[in-house]
């Protein structure tokens, strides 16, 4: 069975840190593009980040450029994100989300961790 | 403010045919393929329809999708209670490098 299973959420104080990760399973990881996005309560989805299969590029939401770093462990099929310098409004439900080949869109999600940045 | 625009909300009663509309720009929608998502209540999104106007498996085809120049819509006819909602649109942004969504649609089955 496909699968992703994100962990590392909680709550951290206003500028703290936290990573999160994703563990993927029943596809071969290295293969896709991986993303994060992320839902902020009863709001809608933004995406986040995402990083190639090879991990030679990387593309961010300008809201959180130089504060979070996206990675991946083909190895281990582990997708990471680096949250630093967290605010109010990084508080969300932040989803792994697998971009399908052949531009087939964001076709496998994960149930999401939730990240509460305290004032 | 999102990238892509949606109506807030909609509704229709079973059996009827809604629509959902998403207008963007030249750099994304006008460029790229128009992916749409459902959320049910409390769950992680599902991707409904991709490119434009894909259907995945197992995606009735009570569900489909079109595009116009920046603008793209979602159709659901034979409407039933279980497709109470919400639906975003995304497509890449050219410009911007990043994957952008509607604000979402609810639609409501009354």
């Amino acid at each position: 069975e496909v699968q992703l299973v994100e962990s590392g959420g909680g709550l951290v104080q206003r500028g703290g840190s936290l990573r999160l990760s994703c563990a993927a399973s029943g596809f071969t990881f290295s293969s896709y593009w991986m993303s994060w996005v992320r839902q902020a309560p009863g709001k809608g989805l933004e995406w986040v980040a995402n990083i190639k299969q090879d991990e030679s590029e990387e593309h961010y939401v300008d809201s959180v450029k130089g504060r979070f770093t996206i990675s991946r462990d083909n190895a281990k099929n582990l997708l990471y994100l680096q949250m630093n310098s967290l605010r109010a409004e990084d508080t969300a439900v932040y989803y792994c989300v697998r971009e399908g080949r052949l531009r087939a869109g964001m076709d496998v999600w994960g149930q999401g961790t939730t990240v509460t940045v305290s004032s | 403010q999102s990238v892509l625009t949606q109506p807030p909300s909609t509704s229709g009663t079973p059996g009827q045919r809604v629509t959902i509309s998403c207008s963007g720009s030249s750099s994304n929608i006008g460029s790229n393929y128009v992916y749409w998502y459902q959320q049910l209540p409390g769950t992680a999104p599902k991707l409904l329809i991709y490119k434009n106007n894909q259907r995945p498996s197992g995606v009735p085809d009570r569900f489909s999708g079109s595009k116009s120049g920046t603008s793209a819509s979602l159709a659901i006819s034979g409407l039933r209670s279980e497709d109470e909602a919400d639906y975003y649109c995304a497509a890449w942004d050219d410009g911007l490098k990043n994957w952008v969504f509607g604000g979402g649609t609810k639609l409501t089955v009354l």
